[in-house]
């Protein structure tokens, strides 16, 4: 059965620190990743990954996904209280349905 | 300006009701999303509609039935709640390409935080 997997369940850093979020996923037909940050409302969209080895950025965030392992992370940098919030990840495959991380809750304290 | 946008936010509501959920886009997308998120925030996919067609019915109780009137509305009514019902249901949409292989990223709504008591 195909499913993604996202470590740690739940994060406490302090501002500043950098955090790696990770993300790994049993599939076939891999076609595409997806990470999302979740504050208090919908789930806004980070980035999507369909090669291996390319970093992508925004900011402060980063991700970057290895196909070969099958594991994606994303990078947070000197972290804000801002960045607080549950980090998810989807792997898009043949089919159109996202099959969905539990999700990492991150807490960054002043 | 939004571009998905669901109502109502919130709905409480008893146990054997029916009620309903509104969804629409302005994104010219042409695929749109149920998913109901629980408390451990676990996002489940419960319907997709692409171009007014369902093209995926997940293992969902036959008391929710989706509707598409057209490509930019999906909206779900509910019948006989039960407490279970409860959680959170985000619409979505995107955009699928055909031979490509890959689907643009969701766009999700707020979220319409159902309470059945």
């Amino acid at each position: 059965e195909d499913k993604v997997v996202q470590s740690p369940l739940s994060l406490v850093v302090h501002e500043g620190d950098t955090v790696t979020l990770n993300c790994s996923y049993e599939v076939t037909n891999f076609r595409s990743l997806l990470w999302y940050k979740q504050e208090k409302k919908a789930p806004t969209f980070l980035f999507m990954l369909t090669s291996s080895g390319i970093e992508k950025k925004s900011g402060r965030l980063s991700s970057i996904l290895d196909k070969k392992e099958l594991f994606s992370i994303l990078n947070i940098t000197a972290t804000q209280t801002g960045d607080s919030a549950v980090y998810l990840c989807a792997w898009n495959g043949n089919n159109r349905k996202l099959i969905w991380g539990l999700g990492t809750s991150l807490a960054v304290n002043p | 300006d939004t571009a998905v946008s669901q109502t109502p936010k919130y709905l409480v509501t008893q146990m054997g009701n029916d009620k309903s959920i509104k969804c629409e886009q302005n994104l010219g997308h042409d695929t749109m999303y149920w998913y109901k998120q629980d408390s451990k925030k676990f996002l489940k996919i419960m319907f997709s509609y692409n171009n007014k067609e369902l093209i995926i019915n997940e293992t969902v109780p036959n008391r929710f039935s989706p509707k598409s009137p057209d490509k930019a509305h999906l909206n779900l009514h509910i019948n006989s709640l039960e407490l279970g019902d409860s959680a959170v249901y985000f619409c979505a949409s995107s955009q699928v390409n055909p031979g490509r292989r890959v689907n643009s990223p969701l766009h999700f709504g707020n979220g319409t935080r159902l309470t059945v008591t």
